[in-house]
């Protein structure tokens, strides 16, 4: 079984600034897969970020970046020169052998103009 | 190419009756898997259809069934509604490789009254 945890309910970071997501997973699986997805008021859920367990380099995506601990078991997202855009609800989440995503309660990012 | 599409947006029902949520894949997915996700639960996985065939199940009561067509479109049919059904159903399509992303449509808002 797969559990991912997400213990801070709110951030607020000031448009142009970093901010950091945190996110601690734990899994039995030699193989998994972690996720970041972003949940914007309209509802639609979005892919931002992925990462391999097998794969030591953290992935990137343009602004997004991930600071992946395989060892603590931390998966957290970093957000470089936030924008408006990027208020939204974000969710850790992973996947094992089977398909089947696992989320955090997932974490409300609002951004200051 | 065009993204998950979920029908019908909204419903509302009463107590004891039954619904039918309808989600399309993106065009050469075959993996179809359904979510709730309420305030209090968060998202959770209730199954997922890989070619026409249930391949996994979330922890749900047999009020919950799907199915899944043979061009990959897929229905969720919840029985004899509770309260606590109301949710957003999200559903998210894979090409059904293991280590695929899953990508979501924009969810149904049940609300049973």
């Amino acid at each position: 079984a797969q559990t991912v945890t997400q213990s801070q309910p709110e951030m607020s970071v000031q448009e142009a600034e970093t901010v950091t997501l945190s996110c601690t997973y734990d899994t039995s699986e030699s193989d998994y897969y972690l996720f970041w997805y972003k949940q914007p008021p309209s509802r639609q859920m979005i892919l931002v970020i992925r990462q391999e367990a097998y794969k030591q380099q953290n992935a990137t995506e343009n602004r997004f970046s991930v600071n992946f601990q395989k060892a603590a078991k931390s998966f957290s997202l970093k957000i470089s020169d936030s924008q408006l855009g990027d208020a939204a609800m974000y969710f850790c989440a992973s996947t094992g052998a089977n398909s089947k995503l696992t989320f955090g309660k997932g974490i409300t990012l609002s951004v200051r103009p | 190419k065009a993204g998950v599409t979920q029908t019908p947006r909204y419903l509302i029902k009463t107590r004891g009756q039954q619904v039918t949520l309808s989600c399309s894949p993106i065009s050469g997915h075959r993996s179809v898997s359904w979510y709730q996700q309420t305030p209090g639960q968060g998202l959770q996985f209730l199954f997922e259809y890989f070619s026409e065939t249930q391949r996994n199940k979330g922890n749900f009561p047999g009020r919950f069934s799907g199915r899944q067509f043979s061009n990959s479109r897929s229905e969720m049919n919840v029985s004899t509604l509770e309260l606590g059904d109301s949710a957003l159903y999200l559903c998210a399509s894979s090409t059904g490789l293991l280590t695929d992303t899953q990508y979501f449509g924009p969810g149904t808002r049940l609300t049973v009254l």
